[in-house]
């Protein structure tokens, strides 16, 4: 058990239709990131959050959206949802220790788009 | 953007027999880290490496990072069958955290 936890564990949706997936940190984490994993593209880094800002963006698609509240915990907004959109949807949160920052990863949303 | 590819992509070893997975960048990394994803799970942080030709060892598992920084490598010695998952080499670049994945080995142990 990581301590990061992520609901829904699984959804599933059809095409057009907007969802909103949730994420909890581990105790003191003040980062917050999210990732997409598919089968033909891996794992992809879609956002970071940083003590409730946005710190860095990667390949997340102009109809998903992120958030960090200030007690922390995150929520992916993901809208007008295709078929390709169906992942598994992790997110992350690290602790930074000296040169290094360990990312301790949730169990997951497995996002099925029918 | 930067790319580490991940060989190979899939292996498979009779329980007792060894595995290695390398992870080549055609440009200098500041740094590689490993994770393991048992199936259904999600990625587990096992190590990261810095320096330039660093070795570093967790039980069956020895990690390297090469003397140019541009490959690493995981071998596990006398594999188990929980030792099954797919094993991920990732990096950050210089100045941020967030990673970039390799596309994984997946191991199969047969019993």
């Amino acid at each position: 058990d990581s301590g990061v936890t992520q609901t829904p564990k699984h959804l599933i949706t059809a095409t057009g239709q907007r969802v909103t997936l949730r994420c909890s940190p581990r105790s003191g984490d003040l980062s917050v990131y999210w990732y997409q994993q598919s089968l033909d593209q891996g794992l992809q880094f879609l956002i970071q959050y940083y003590n409730g800002e946005e710190r860095a963006k990667g390949n997340i698609l102009e109809r998903f959206s992120a958030q960090q509240f200030p007690d922390l915990h995150s929520e992916l907004n993901l809208s007008s949802l295709e078929l390709g959109d169906s992942a598994l949807y992790f997110c992350a949160s690290s602790v930074r220790g000296g040169d290094q920052e360990t990312q301790y990863f949730g169990p997951g949303t497995r996002l099925l788009v029918l | 953007g930067q790319q580490v590819m991940q060989i190979p992509q899939y292996q498979h070893v009779q329980e007792g027999e060894d595995f290695t997975t390398y992870c080549n960048s055609s440009t200098t990394l500041s740094n590689i880290q490993w994770y393991k994803q048992r199936p259904g799970g999600h990625p587990v942080f096992l190590i990261q490496l810095v320096k330039s030709g660093e070795v570093k060892k967790q039980k069956r598992l020895t990690f390297q990072f090469g003397e140019a920084k541009k490959n690493s490598s995981l071998h596990i010695t006398a594999t188990q069958t929980t030792d099954v998952g797919t094993y991920f080499c990732a990096y950050s670049g210089a100045g941020s955290y967030q990673l970039t994945f390799g596309k994984g080995t997946k191991l199969s142990v047969i019993p």
